[in-house]
C-alpha cells in the first residue's frame, strides 16, 4: 500500500458526460501528479500540482482540468467525455516536486470506461 | 525532448532463470533521474528504484540489480532466479529538471515479464 488513495476505483459513464476523479496524497507529500494509462498511448503525464499550485503540464486535453485543495487532496475533472478517454487514471504523490529528486508513489488508479 | 525506450515488449522465462530488462534513455540534461516501476496484474504501480545521473554505481537489492551506464545511456534491470510473483509489466522512467525546478516523469512503453513455473 503506497499510502495514496484514489476514488472511485471504477467508473462507467457515457460519452458527453463529465466525471471527477479524486486523489489523496501520502501524508506529508505536497506534490500531486496525474497520469493516464491507455493501451495505445502508454503511461502519459497529465499535470502536476505542488502545494495547491499548478507546476507542470503534460499532454492534458483542454476538456480536462485539475486542482489541488488546501488539504492537499486533488481532483481531476474530465468533461465532454469521448470513447478514447477510456483509460486507467493514476494519481501519484511525492514529498517535493523538485527535479525528480524524490520518487513518486502511485495510487491504485481509477479505471474509467466511456460507453 | 526526453525519451525512454524499452525495446523488449514481452519476455517469457521459466522460474529460476535470470532475466534482464533493457532501458535506453535520451536527454539533453546533465542532471536527471532514472526510475523503475513494477505494475503487477492487480494494476498498481510499485516504485522499485531511483538513480541520479551522478551516481553510476550499480545497485543490488535481493534478487534485483540495476546497471546504470551513462556511456550507453542505459539503465538495465536484472532479476536473478526469477519467480512467478515477478510476473508483471516493468516500466523504466526518466525525470529531468525543468527550468522551474519542477519535473515530471517520462515512461517507457513497458516490458511485460511472464515467469512460468
Amino acid at each position: 500500500d503506497s499510502g495514496v488513495t484514489q476514488t472511485p476505483k471504477h467508473l462507467i459513464t457515457a460519452t458527453g458526460q463529465r466525471v471527477t476523479l479524486r486523489c489523496s496524497p501520502r501524508s506529508g507529500d505536497l506534490s500531486v501528479y496525474w497520469y493516464q494509462q491507455s493501451l495505445d498511448q502508454g503511461l502519459q503525464f497529465l499535470i502536476q500540482y505542488y502545494n495547491g499550485e499548478e507546476r507542470a503540464k503534460g499532454n492534458i486535453l483542454e476538456r480536462f482540468s485539475a486542482q489541488q485543495f488546501p488539504d492537499l487532496h486533488s481532483e481531476l475533472n474530465l468533461s465532454s467525455l469521448e470513447l478514447g478517454d477510456s483509460a486507467l487514471y493514476f494519481c501519484a504523490s511525492s514529498v517535493s516536486g523538485l527535479a525528480g529528486s524524490y520518487e513518486q508513489y502511485f495510487g491504485p488508479g481509477t479505471r474509467l470506461t466511456v460507453t | 525532448a526526453q525519451k525512454v525506450t524499452q525495446a523488449q515488449t514481452e519476455i517469457s522465462v521459466v522460474e529460476k532463470e535470470d532475466v534482464t530488462l533493457d532501458c535506453v534513455y535520451e536527454t539533453r540534461d546533465t542532471t536527471y533521474y532514472l526510475f523503475w516501476y513494477k505494475q503487477p496484474p492487480s494494476g498498481e504501480l510499485v516504485f522499485l528504484i531511483r538513480r541520479n545521473s551522478f551516481d553510476e554505481q550499480n545497485e543490488i537489492s535481493g534478487r534485483y540489480s540495476w546497471n546504470f551506464q551513462k556511456s550507453t545511456s542505459s539503465f538495465n534491470f536484472t532479476i536473478t532466479a526469477s519467480q512467478v510473483v515477478d510476473s508483471a509489466v516493468y516500466f523504466c522512467a526518466l525525470s529531468e529538471a525543468r527550468y522551474s525546478g519542477y519535473s515530471t516523469l517520462t515512461f517507457g512503453k513497458g516490458t511485460m515479464l511472464l515467469v512460468s513455473p
